[in-house]
């Protein structure tokens, strides 16, 4: 399985934009990159997944350069409670088992 | 509509007492994932399910947990003769489809177990 590489922590302001890059550099071909939320007191949630290039959707952005060695996890103006752990995950393709790490913590300041 | 539901949500228990999990996955959903979690850590899978079957227990610690699904929708986490080592945070998560890698997990609040 590739293993992932995030920092431990970042700092923002609201309504800054805050990107928070993944290393993965052994990925591989059917491999899937996947993000999730998870706030103090509650189960990972589901916030985007790439293969390759950029995936938008209401929440994030995710940029996935061509040798999909690393992930960009794009979150545009944020507010305090976008205050969370993000992780970021390679999942091979048809497998089951996804690993988490431990995350990037964020923290939103007023 | 119901997410996924764990029971209890806190449970104290002295060391060498059996404890049960219970997680109630999304109607529908045909895989149900086990998971640990220590504080300041992320989920760490245990076993994974697809319908009644199990798939993968490889990520159980020792002999003392076992899980079952044995209708293909609850599910039940056991730990026998449990230990200090052994509070934490457990999670379930769902999820529609037999594979990870393009399915989205829904997980459950947790059970937070600790072992006097």
């Amino acid at each position: 399985l590739a293993k992932t590489t995030q920092p431990i922590s970042m700092d923002s302001y609201e309504g800054q934009e805050v990107n928070i890059t993944c290393s993965h550099n052994n990925i591989a071909t059917n491999d899937y990159i996947t993000w999730y939320q998870q706030f103090p007191s509650q189960g990972p949630r589901f916030i985007i997944q790439g293969y390759k290039t950029k995936v938008t959707n209401e929440v994030a952005s995710l940029f996935i350069p061509a040798d999909r060695k690393s992930s960009t996890l794009s979150l545009p103006r944020v507010s305090l409670s976008d205050t969370a752990v993000y992780y970021c995950l390679v999942v091979r393709g048809g497998s089951y088992i996804p690993t988490f790490g431990r995350g990037t913590s964020l923290i939103v300041h007023p | 509509g119901a997410g996924v539901s764990q029971s209890p949500r806190y449970k104290v228990t002295k060391r060498g007492q059996d404890v049960a999990l219970r997680c109630d996955p999304i109607s529908g959903h045909v895989s149900l994932y086990w998971y640990r979690q220590a504080l300041g850590q992320g989920p760490e899978f245990l076993t994974y399910f697809n319908y009644e079957a199990q798939q993968d227990k490889s990520g159980l610690p020792n002999d003392r947990f076992s899980a079952e699904r044995p209708e293909g929708s609850i599910s039940t986490l056991t730990i026998q003769r449990t230990e200090q080592r052994d509070s934490a945070m457990y999670r379930c998560a769902s999820s529609v489809s037999r594979t990870a890698d393009q399915e989205t997990q829904y997980f459950g609040p947790g059970t937070r177990l600790l072992v006097l």
